[in-house]
């Protein structure tokens, strides 16, 4: 069975950074692109990141480029988001989704909630 | 990255159909057969039901069917059940969604 477990979720301060994991499990993690998706309080699903299979292509949003990249661990089996200067707006779930292919994505984490006060 | 289109909200009676549609351009929708539906229940993670435009995955009741006509797709709910009631959004390669569309079992 697949699993998708986010953690690192919190609350940071405007210009803060901080970092969220998706560990997987049940598949072969190194075969597949991750996507990872957020969603603001109330409003709709928001692509953020996807990053190919041994880590050699990533594509972001354009909204969201040069403040977060997205990697991954594939001996950890682990995928990984890091988020700089962090804005109010950027308060949401973000979720770890398995990718296979055009946006296809068939499993989904739990989510993990950053919350960014004003 | 512009959204695809959906409308807000749409309703049905237990066992009626209702239709969701999602409009692109032909530069997504209506320039690939890679459009994917995902319902999703209040605090829960998005599901995928529908794939490559009318493919369900494994576990997805037959219900559940897409079509895709010019730069439009459409997610049909038939004989709606109240467990239906939720928030539904398309996704459409390169990266684009829709903004989700609440769907009330009256």
């Amino acid at each position: 069975e697949v699993q998708l477990v986010e953690s690192g979720g919190g609350m940071v301060q405007a210009g803060g950074s901080l970092r969220l994991s998706c560990t997987a499990s049940g598949f072969t993690f190194s075969a597949d692109w991750m996507t990872w998706v957020r969603q603001a309080p109330g409003k709709g699903l928001e692509w953020v990141a996807d990053i190919e299979g041994d880590g050699s292509a990533r594509q972001y949003a354009d909204s969201l480029k040069g403040r977060f990249t997205v990697s991954r661990d594939n001996v950890k089996n682990s995928l990984y988001l890091q988020m700089n200067s962090l804005r109010v707006e950027d308060t949401a779930v973000y979720y770890c989704a398995r990718n296979l292919g055009f946006h296809r994505l068939d499993s989904w984490g739990q989510g993990a909630l950053v919350t960014v006060p004003s | 990255q512009s959204a695809l289109t959906q409308p807000p909200s749409a309703s049905g009676s237990p066992g009626q159909s209702v239709t969701i549609s999602c409009t692109g351009t032909n530069s997504d929708v209506g320039g690939y057969n890679y459009v994917s539906w995902y319902q999703q229940h209040p605090g829960k993670a998005p599901k995928l039901i529908i794939y490559e435009v009318n493919e369900r995955p494994s576990g997805v009741p037959d219900r559940f069917s897409g079509s895709k006509s010019g730069n439009t797709a459409s997610l049909t709910v038939s004989g709606l059940q109240a467990e239906d009631e939720a928030d539904y959004y398309c996704v459409s390669f390169p990266a684009r969604f829709g903004g989700g569309t609440k769907l009330t079992v009256l």
